[in-house]
């Protein structure tokens, strides 16, 4: 089964730093690229970045980068994302998802249960 | 940026068939994909490149995508189908989601 758990999130004051983690079981992990999908409260979602199996290659969303970095450790199975100058539009939760293939761009075709970011002084 | 449009809302009544669109430039000669909110809970896929159902995903759900819009079809709706709905696309290796539609069974 699938699993995917996502951890790191908080109340950061705005101008702060935060590296959230999302733990995979289930699967062979260094075999899938991962994303970051946010979703403010109340609104959709919104890609945020994905990086392949290998970690070779990484994706942003063109308004965050320079803010954000994704990162993997295939031997923890654990997809990162690292996110400084925070702001209070980034307020959101931020999912996790599996891709079904190595590379990108691929289907996000498991999703895990979030974890909230709450940027606010 | 690439962007897709979605209505922001959809009624249907049980048993009836629920069509949702998303609108992007040249949409049809990228893959569609379709995710199912509910309330509190996380998406999940039910519509893979453009008309392909991931396993547990009824039949009733069904894709198309085809010029400028990709199209969800819910035949014989539920009302277990109340949700939101978002499509997704990759623009140059960049995700793109929709505003999403809140599909209403009444």
């Amino acid at each position: 089964e699938v699993q995917l758990v996502e951890s790191g999130g908080g109340l950061v004051q705005p101008g702060g730093s935060l590296r959230l983690s999302c733990v995979a079981s289930g699967f062979t992990f260094s075999n899938h690229a991962m994303s970051w999908v946010r979703q403010a409260p109340g609104k959709g979602l919104e890609w945020v970045s994905a990086i392949s199996g290998s970690g070779a290659s990484t994706y942003y969303a063109d308004s965050l980068k320079g803010r954000f970095t994704i990162s993997r450790d295939n031997s923890k199975s654990t997809v990162y994302l690292q996110m400084n100058s925070l702001r209070a539009d980034d307020t959101a939760v931020y999912y996790c998802a599996k891709d079904k293939d190595e590379v990108v761009p691929a289907t996000m075709d498991y999703w895990g249960q979030g974890t909230l970011v709450t940027v606010s002084s | 940026s690439y962007e897709l449009t979605q209505p922001p809302s959809v009624s249907v009544s049980p048993g009836q068939t629920a069509s949702i669109t998303c609108s992007g430039d040249k949409l049809g000669d990228k893959y569609a994909y379709w995710y199912q909110q509910k309330p509190g809970q996380s998406p999940v896929l039910v519509i893979y490149q453009d008309s392909e159902r991931p396993s547990g995903i009824p039949e009733r759900f069904s894709g198309s995508n085809s010029g400028n819009t990709a199209t969800l079809t819910i035949s014989g709706t539920q009302a277990m189908d109340e949700a939101d709905y978002y499509c997704q696309a990759w623009a140059s290796s960049t995700g793109v989601f929709g505003g999403g539609t809140k599909l209403t069974v009444l």
